[in-house]
């Protein structure tokens, strides 16, 4: 069975730092690229940032370029997110999925359960 | 640019059925684009996958009362049967090299 567990999330203040992480489990891992996707309260969905299977090439939206790094482990089955410099606007709950495919942002085919992160002083 | 539209809302009786649809951005008839259901205080759970000739691949477990289907730049989701647990909201997504978009979400009443 196909799981994704995201953990890190809580209350940082803004200008702070904060790393996500995604455990997955039921599918080779580095066959697959991986996503963050955000949704603020009351939102819709947002894409964050990609990583393709061999976390040799990486996207990200515009609006956290510069300040949100994604990386992976594929030893460890683990995906994650470092997130500098938070705003007010990062408030959100943090969702890992997992591409239908290995090189490319994808198409969604699982999610995880999500981790809020609260930005506020 | 890839942007996807969708009506924020729809609502459909007990029983019925109702046909969500997703509009691509011009330009784009030939994506194909994933469906996704979340429910209240639940994270996201992936539908379906639907192609621009209208073959739809389905996620594990997702009932045969869920169908997806195709027309120029409109992707479709239809339900049948509407169910209580059916009322939701349901984004459809797409890609394309180093962009992943969502539209806005349809939120669906069971009345």
């Amino acid at each position: 069975e196909v799981q994704v567990l995201e953990s890190g999330g809580g209350l940082v203040q803004p200008g702070g730092s904060l790393r996500l992480s995604c455990a997955a489990s039921g599918f080779t891992f580095s066959s697959y690229a991986m996503s963050w996707v955000r949704q603020a309260p009351g939102k819709g969905l947002e894409w964050v940032s990609a990583i393709s299977g061999s976390g040799g090439t990486t996207y990200y939206a515009d609006s956290v370029k510069g300040r949100f790094s994604i990386s992976r482990d594929n030893s460890k089955n683990t995906l994650y997110l470092q997130m500098n410099s938070l705003r007010a606007d990062d408030t959100a709950f943090y969702y890992c999925a997992k591409a239908s495919m290995a090189s490319a942002v994808g198409g969604f085919d699982y999610w995880g359960r999500g981790t809020l992160v609260t930005i506020s002083s | 640019q890839l942007v996807l539209t969708q009506s924020p809302s729809a609502s459909a009786s007990l029983g019925a059925s109702v046909k969500l649809t997703c509009t691509l951005s011009s330009g784009h008839n030939s994506y194909a684009i994933a469906w996704h259901q979340q429910q209240p205080e639940k994270g996201p759970r992936f539908l379906m996958r639907v192609n621009s000739d209208g073959s739809h691949t389905k996620g594990d477990g997702i009932p045969d009362r869920f169908s997806g289907s195709s027309s120029g730049a409109e992707r479709y989701l239809t339900i049948s049967s509407l169910e209580s647990e059916d009322e939701a909201d349901y984004y459809c997504q797409t890609w394309s090299t180093g962009m992943g978009v969502f539209g806005g979400g349809t939120k669906l009443t069971v009345l």
